[in-house]
């Protein structure tokens, strides 16, 4: 049983040009959590996602990010017109619904180096 | 003020010590507890979960929560240095809330030979 799969795991990108990182939750899992992780900083919340419906995006910055978890195929966080401070790794999770969950089951990350 | 607060550290230990991490949270509406431990370049890996005030025990690891003073704490007894790693609590709350998870900063923990 394959856990939550991130790709790529390493992305460099240019300033201006578009990020897309993808996420394919674990088996089962209908729920996806994407985090973003400063150097010297804990994991920030940026958006909670299911099938064809954002949830919470409480934690996304107003500008230039989007995330998507289509009906078919993995979710996608999409960062346009990087900057240098988009530079973190970032961190998807699944989980079973909600009211069945003890926890997230994490992937082991995109680090995205903006130069 | 952060709404979770984990003291960074680092934390170095000889192994076998008993290892004490510690935060504490500002926002009544956490309902649910949890400690992550993440290796370097590694996603976080759920340790313990818990949603009461109390301790609980797995193997080596003891979870504690006290809600009235908003403090939870993990000890790792007989530590290893496999078990070097950092160490994040989370908070977690109810109701429309659900699905977002609050981190502390991290506790770098090495346990040497």
């Amino acid at each position: 049983n394959a856990g939550v799969m991130q790709n790529p795991r390493h992305l460099v990108r240019r300033r201006g040009q578009e990020a897309r990182l993808r996420c394919s939750p674990m088996k089962g899992h209908s729920h996806v959590y994407w985090y973003r992780q400063l150097p010297e900083e804990g994991l920030k919340f940026m958006v909670y996602l299911q099938k064809e419906n954002i949830i919470d995006e409480s934690g996304m910055p107003k500008e230039r990010f989007s995330a998507e978890f289509p009906k078919e195929g993995p979710s996608i966080l999409r960062i346009q017109q990087v900057v240098r401070g988009d530079s973190a790794a970032y961190f998807c999770a699944s989980s079973p619904p909600p009211a069945m969950s003890y926890g997230y089951t994490f992937g082991s990350g995109t680090r995205l180096t903006v130069v | 003020q952060k709404e979770v607060e984990q003291d960074p550290g680092p934390l170095s230990v000889p192994e076998g010590a008993i290892v004490s991490l510690n935060c504490t949270y500002s926002n009544s509406a956490f309902q649910y507890f949890m400690w992550y431990r993440q290796y370097s370049r590694k996603g976080p890996e759920l340790l313990m979960y818990t949603y009461s005030s109390g301790n609980k025990e797995d193997g080596r690891f003891t979870a504690q929560v006290d809600k009235s003073s908003k403090y939870i704490s993990l000890f790792i007894r007989d530590s290893q240095p496999s078990d070097s790693a950092t160490y994040l609590c989370a908070d977690q709350a109810g109701g429309t809330s659900y699905g977002k998870l609050t981190f502390g900063q991290g506790t770098i923990l090495t346990v040497h030979p």
